[in-house]
């Protein structure tokens, strides 16, 4: 079964620090991953996607598939950053996005 | 081309009453699905629907049911209201035609059960 873990609920980082939001995935297949960010009193985005290999309003994310992990990374973390952040999975076939139970990213002035 | 739209944007209910969500997807997006929001468990997959049928169904009781109509229009209901159904329910609706993908996110609904 596809199943994402992002093992940390909650992440403080002061402002110019860098930032890395782990991702884990369990997944036999090819996946297809994303990650969304959620800030407040907004609606749900996507950020950005393994396949394009962009980099979106200074995050990358690298898909690592030896150790099954798709961590978001930032070199020099801002306050408009903080915001709620979900690593997600996309299988083959008719098989729905998988979400991880997402991390808080709190960016401390 | 207009976001996700969701009716009603925040619900007060009992327990024990029953609640119909409405979602209208992006045109031209077949392709509907719902999730629970809540502060614990973070997003959980309700259904998708396509082309007017259920593809995929998480892992909820059965007073959580849904349809979607031609226009790709989708509703979802909840009978039998519990304390614990109290959170935000967002709808996405997606190009893609088979399953996952791309999600596109409307506001959700915010419902509280008391």
């Amino acid at each position: 079964a596809q199943r994402v873990t992002q093992p940390e609920k909650l992440l403080s980082v002061f402002k110019g620090a860098p930032v890395e939001l782990k991702c884990n995935y369990s997944y036999s297949g090819s996946p297809e991953l994303f990650w969304y960010v959620q800030y407040s009193r907004q609606r749900l985005q996507l950020l950005l996607r393994h396949i394009s290999r962009e980099s979106i309003k200074g995050f990358t994310a690298d898909l690592n598939k030896g150790e099954t992990s798709f961590h978001l990374k930032k070199p020099f973390a801002q306050e408009e950053d903080s915001a709620m952040y979900y690593c997600a999975l996309s299988g083959p076939g008719n098989t729905p996005l998988v979400f991880g139970k997402g991390t808080r990213l709190s960016v401390i002035a | 081309k207009a976001g996700v739209t969701q009716t009603p944007r925040y619900l007060i209910k009992t327990r024990g009453q029953q609640v119909t969500l409405s979602c209208s997807p992006i045109s031209g997006h077949r392709s509907v699905s719902w999730y629970q929001q809540t502060p614990g468990q973070g997003l959980q997959f309700l259904f998708e629907y396509f082309s007017e049928t259920q593809r995929n169904k998480g892992n909820f009781p059965g007073r959580f049911s849904g349809r979607q109509f031609s226009n790709s229009r989708s509703e979802m209901n909840v009978s039998t209201l519990e304390l614990g159904d109290s959170a935000l329910y967002l709808c996405a609706s997606s190009l893609r035609t088979s399953g996952g993908g791309e999600q596109f996110f409307g506001p959700g609904t915010r419902l509280t059960v008391l």
